[in-house]
Protein backbone atom coordinates (compact mmCIF):
# COMPACT_ATOMS: atom_id res chain seq x y z
CA UNK A 1 0.00 0.00 0.00
CA UNK A 2 1.44 3.58 -0.64
CA UNK A 3 1.99 6.11 2.06
CA UNK A 4 2.90 9.90 1.79
CA UNK A 5 5.36 11.16 4.57
CA UNK A 6 4.75 15.37 4.96
CA UNK A 7 8.50 16.24 6.83
CA UNK A 8 7.13 19.38 8.26
CA UNK A 9 4.71 19.71 10.79
CA UNK A 10 4.93 23.29 10.76
CA UNK A 11 6.84 25.72 9.01
CA UNK A 12 6.95 29.96 9.71
CA UNK A 13 8.28 32.25 7.16
CA UNK A 14 8.64 35.75 6.79
CA UNK A 15 6.86 37.46 3.61
CA UNK A 16 9.50 36.86 0.69
CA UNK A 17 11.34 34.42 1.83
CA UNK A 18 11.48 30.86 -0.09
CA UNK A 19 9.64 28.01 0.44
CA UNK A 20 10.08 24.73 -0.12
CA UNK A 21 7.99 21.36 1.14
CA UNK A 22 8.75 18.38 1.82
CA UNK A 23 6.96 15.06 0.66
CA UNK A 24 8.19 11.75 0.23
CA UNK A 25 6.07 8.61 -1.05
CA UNK A 26 6.33 4.69 -0.59
CA UNK A 27 4.94 3.08 -3.94
CA UNK A 28 6.96 1.13 -6.11
CA UNK A 29 4.87 1.43 -9.58
CA UNK A 30 3.63 4.46 -10.95
CA UNK A 31 2.30 7.24 -9.30
CA UNK A 32 0.19 10.36 -9.54
CA UNK A 33 1.08 13.18 -7.76
CA UNK A 34 -0.58 16.08 -5.99
CA UNK A 35 -0.82 18.56 -3.76
CA UNK A 36 -3.54 20.41 -2.30
CA UNK A 37 -3.96 23.28 -0.26
CA UNK A 38 -6.53 24.49 2.33
CA UNK A 39 -7.22 27.97 3.17
CA UNK A 40 -8.48 28.73 6.51
CA UNK A 41 -12.01 28.39 6.69
CA UNK A 42 -12.03 26.97 2.61
CA UNK A 43 -12.15 23.26 1.04
CA UNK A 44 -9.18 21.81 -0.35
CA UNK A 45 -7.86 22.93 -3.20
CA UNK A 46 -5.59 21.58 -6.05
CA UNK A 47 -2.53 23.17 -6.33
CA UNK A 48 -0.44 21.54 -8.85
CA UNK A 49 -0.83 17.62 -10.59
CA UNK A 50 1.90 15.73 -11.71
CA UNK A 51 0.47 12.37 -14.66
CA UNK A 52 3.55 12.03 -16.60
CA UNK A 53 5.88 13.97 -18.75
CA UNK A 54 7.82 17.09 -17.48
CA UNK A 55 9.10 16.63 -13.72
CA UNK A 56 8.87 19.74 -13.30
CA UNK A 57 5.45 20.92 -12.63
CA UNK A 58 3.61 24.29 -11.99
CA UNK A 59 0.57 25.28 -10.41
CA UNK A 60 -1.34 28.18 -9.44
CA UNK A 61 -0.20 31.65 -7.64
CA UNK A 62 3.43 30.83 -8.54
CA UNK A 63 4.42 27.19 -6.94
CA UNK A 64 6.04 24.48 -8.54
CA UNK A 65 6.68 21.11 -7.41
CA UNK A 66 9.63 18.57 -8.73
CA UNK A 67 8.87 14.74 -9.21
CA UNK A 68 12.41 12.99 -8.47
CA UNK A 69 11.60 9.14 -9.32
CA UNK A 70 14.86 8.27 -7.38
CA UNK A 71 14.21 9.75 -4.31
CA UNK A 72 10.13 8.93 -4.13
CA UNK A 73 9.91 12.97 -3.79
CA UNK A 74 7.56 15.88 -4.72
CA UNK A 75 8.48 18.69 -2.98
CA UNK A 76 6.96 21.92 -3.25
CA UNK A 77 8.62 25.33 -3.98
CA UNK A 78 7.83 29.03 -4.21
CA UNK A 79 10.50 31.47 -4.37
CA UNK A 80 8.89 33.73 -2.47
CA UNK A 81 6.20 33.61 -0.32
CA UNK A 82 3.48 35.95 0.28
CA UNK A 83 1.06 36.57 3.63
CA UNK A 84 -1.90 35.11 1.91
CA UNK A 85 -0.05 32.04 1.40
CA UNK A 86 -0.39 30.69 4.82
CA UNK A 87 -2.07 27.68 4.68
CA UNK A 88 -2.70 23.82 5.33
CA UNK A 89 -0.70 22.08 2.61
CA UNK A 90 -1.11 18.59 1.31
CA UNK A 91 0.82 16.20 -0.16
CA UNK A 92 -1.26 12.93 -2.15
CA UNK A 93 -0.62 10.49 -4.04
CA UNK A 94 -2.70 7.35 -6.33
CA UNK A 95 -0.99 4.30 -7.29
CA UNK A 96 -1.51 4.24 -11.16
CA UNK A 97 -1.40 0.72 -11.12
CA UNK A 98 -4.50 0.07 -12.93
CA UNK A 99 -6.31 -1.10 -10.26
CA UNK A 100 -6.81 1.31 -7.52
CA UNK A 101 -8.21 4.32 -9.69
CA UNK A 102 -9.92 5.71 -6.98
CA UNK A 103 -8.36 6.61 -4.00
CA UNK A 104 -6.28 9.50 -2.78
CA UNK A 105 -3.38 8.89 0.13
CA UNK A 106 -2.11 12.07 1.58
CA UNK A 107 0.13 13.00 3.62
CA UNK A 108 0.00 14.77 7.10
CA UNK A 109 -0.23 18.08 6.10
CA UNK A 110 2.09 21.58 6.42
CA UNK A 111 0.97 23.93 8.09
CA UNK A 112 2.71 27.09 6.65
CA UNK A 113 2.44 30.65 8.58
CA UNK A 114 3.71 33.59 7.02
CA UNK A 115 4.55 36.73 8.77
CA UNK A 116 4.02 40.09 7.16
CA UNK B 1 -16.38 27.97 -11.00
CA UNK B 2 -19.13 25.30 -9.65
CA UNK B 3 -18.10 23.50 -6.64
CA UNK B 4 -18.99 21.15 -4.40
CA UNK B 5 -21.33 21.93 -1.64
CA UNK B 6 -21.79 20.10 1.86
CA UNK B 7 -24.84 20.39 4.46
CA UNK B 8 -24.33 20.67 7.07
CA UNK B 9 -21.39 22.51 7.79
CA UNK B 10 -21.42 20.98 11.40
CA UNK B 11 -23.02 18.11 13.10
CA UNK B 12 -23.46 17.00 16.65
CA UNK B 13 -24.76 13.70 17.71
CA UNK B 14 -25.28 11.43 20.13
CA UNK B 15 -23.17 8.21 20.43
CA UNK B 16 -25.41 5.34 18.90
CA UNK B 17 -27.20 7.46 16.85
CA UNK B 18 -27.97 7.67 12.82
CA UNK B 19 -26.52 10.74 10.95
CA UNK B 20 -26.55 11.35 7.15
CA UNK B 21 -24.17 13.76 5.35
CA UNK B 22 -24.89 15.44 2.10
CA UNK B 23 -23.56 16.27 -0.44
CA UNK B 24 -23.85 17.92 -4.06
CA UNK B 25 -21.00 17.41 -6.28
CA UNK B 26 -20.18 19.05 -9.69
CA UNK B 27 -23.07 18.65 -11.85
CA UNK B 28 -21.19 17.04 -15.07
CA UNK B 29 -18.44 15.03 -12.88
CA UNK B 30 -19.30 11.47 -12.48
CA UNK B 31 -17.06 10.01 -9.75
CA UNK B 32 -17.48 10.62 -6.21
CA UNK B 33 -16.21 10.46 -3.60
CA UNK B 34 -15.97 10.81 0.63
CA UNK B 35 -12.59 11.54 2.88
CA UNK B 36 -12.68 12.15 6.42
CA UNK B 37 -9.86 14.02 8.50
CA UNK B 38 -9.89 13.13 12.37
CA UNK B 39 -8.41 16.26 13.90
CA UNK B 40 -4.91 16.61 14.37
CA UNK B 41 -4.75 13.08 11.79
CA UNK B 42 -4.54 12.54 7.95
CA UNK B 43 -7.03 13.00 5.14
CA UNK B 44 -7.90 9.43 5.01
CA UNK B 45 -10.06 8.34 2.14
CA UNK B 46 -13.59 6.27 2.84
CA UNK B 47 -15.37 5.24 -0.43
CA UNK B 48 -15.48 5.89 -3.83
CA UNK B 49 -18.71 5.89 -6.13
CA UNK B 50 -19.10 5.40 -9.89
CA UNK B 51 -21.74 4.24 -11.81
CA UNK B 52 -24.20 4.12 -9.40
CA UNK B 53 -21.96 1.49 -7.11
CA UNK B 54 -19.25 1.36 -4.85
CA UNK B 55 -15.91 1.33 -6.36
CA UNK B 56 -13.54 1.52 -3.90
CA UNK B 57 -13.75 1.74 -0.03
CA UNK B 58 -10.93 1.89 3.09
CA UNK B 59 -11.09 -0.31 5.70
CA UNK B 60 -12.98 2.72 7.87
CA UNK B 61 -16.07 1.95 5.65
CA UNK B 62 -17.47 -0.70 8.21
CA UNK B 63 -20.80 -2.16 7.89
CA UNK B 64 -22.03 1.36 9.99
CA UNK B 65 -20.91 3.33 6.76
CA UNK B 66 -23.05 3.58 3.91
CA UNK B 67 -23.51 5.92 0.53
CA UNK B 68 -26.20 6.54 -1.71
CA UNK B 69 -27.00 8.64 -4.53
CA UNK B 70 -31.14 9.30 -4.22
CA UNK B 71 -31.50 11.40 -7.11
CA UNK B 72 -29.29 13.06 -9.81
CA UNK B 73 -27.59 15.51 -7.77
CA UNK B 74 -26.73 14.34 -4.20
CA UNK B 75 -24.26 12.20 -2.84
CA UNK B 76 -24.69 10.76 1.10
CA UNK B 77 -23.11 9.31 3.51
CA UNK B 78 -24.89 7.59 6.38
CA UNK B 79 -23.32 6.99 9.56
CA UNK B 80 -25.91 4.23 11.34
CA UNK B 81 -24.78 4.00 14.61
CA UNK B 82 -22.12 6.49 15.28
CA UNK B 83 -18.93 6.16 18.17
CA UNK B 84 -16.84 8.43 19.84
CA UNK B 85 -14.33 7.56 16.98
CA UNK B 86 -16.26 9.06 14.43
CA UNK B 87 -15.83 12.35 14.77
CA UNK B 88 -14.07 14.16 12.08
CA UNK B 89 -14.57 16.36 9.25
CA UNK B 90 -16.07 14.23 6.30
CA UNK B 91 -14.59 15.90 2.88
CA UNK B 92 -16.89 15.11 -0.14
CA UNK B 93 -15.09 15.30 -3.78
CA UNK B 94 -15.89 14.59 -7.23
CA UNK B 95 -14.23 14.10 -10.69
CA UNK B 96 -15.11 14.30 -13.85
CA UNK B 97 -13.20 10.86 -14.72
CA UNK B 98 -10.64 8.92 -12.51
CA UNK B 99 -7.77 10.07 -10.52
CA UNK B 100 -6.05 8.68 -13.94
CA UNK B 101 -7.08 11.27 -15.80
CA UNK B 102 -8.43 14.65 -13.52
CA UNK B 103 -8.20 15.78 -9.98
CA UNK B 104 -10.36 15.68 -6.88
CA UNK B 105 -12.93 18.82 -6.22
CA UNK B 106 -13.48 18.87 -2.43
CA UNK B 107 -16.68 20.20 -0.63
CA UNK B 108 -15.61 22.48 2.63
CA UNK B 109 -16.66 19.64 4.67
CA UNK B 110 -18.53 18.79 7.51
CA UNK B 111 -17.55 18.50 11.04
CA UNK B 112 -19.04 15.83 12.91
CA UNK B 113 -19.31 15.65 16.26
CA UNK B 114 -20.12 12.60 18.76
CA UNK B 115 -20.83 13.56 21.98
Amino acid sequence: AQSVSQHNHHVILSEAASLELGCNYSYGGTVNLFWYVQYPGQHLQLLLKYFSGDPLVKGIKGFEAEFIKSKFSFNLRKPSVQWSDTAEYFCAVNANSGGSNYKLTFGKGTLLTVNP
Amino acid sequence: EPEVTQTPSHQVTQMGQEVILRCVPISNHLYFYWYRQILGQKVEFLVSFYNNEISEKSEIFDDQFSVERPDGSNFTLKIRSTKLEDSAMYFCASSEQGIDYSPLHFGNGTRLTVT
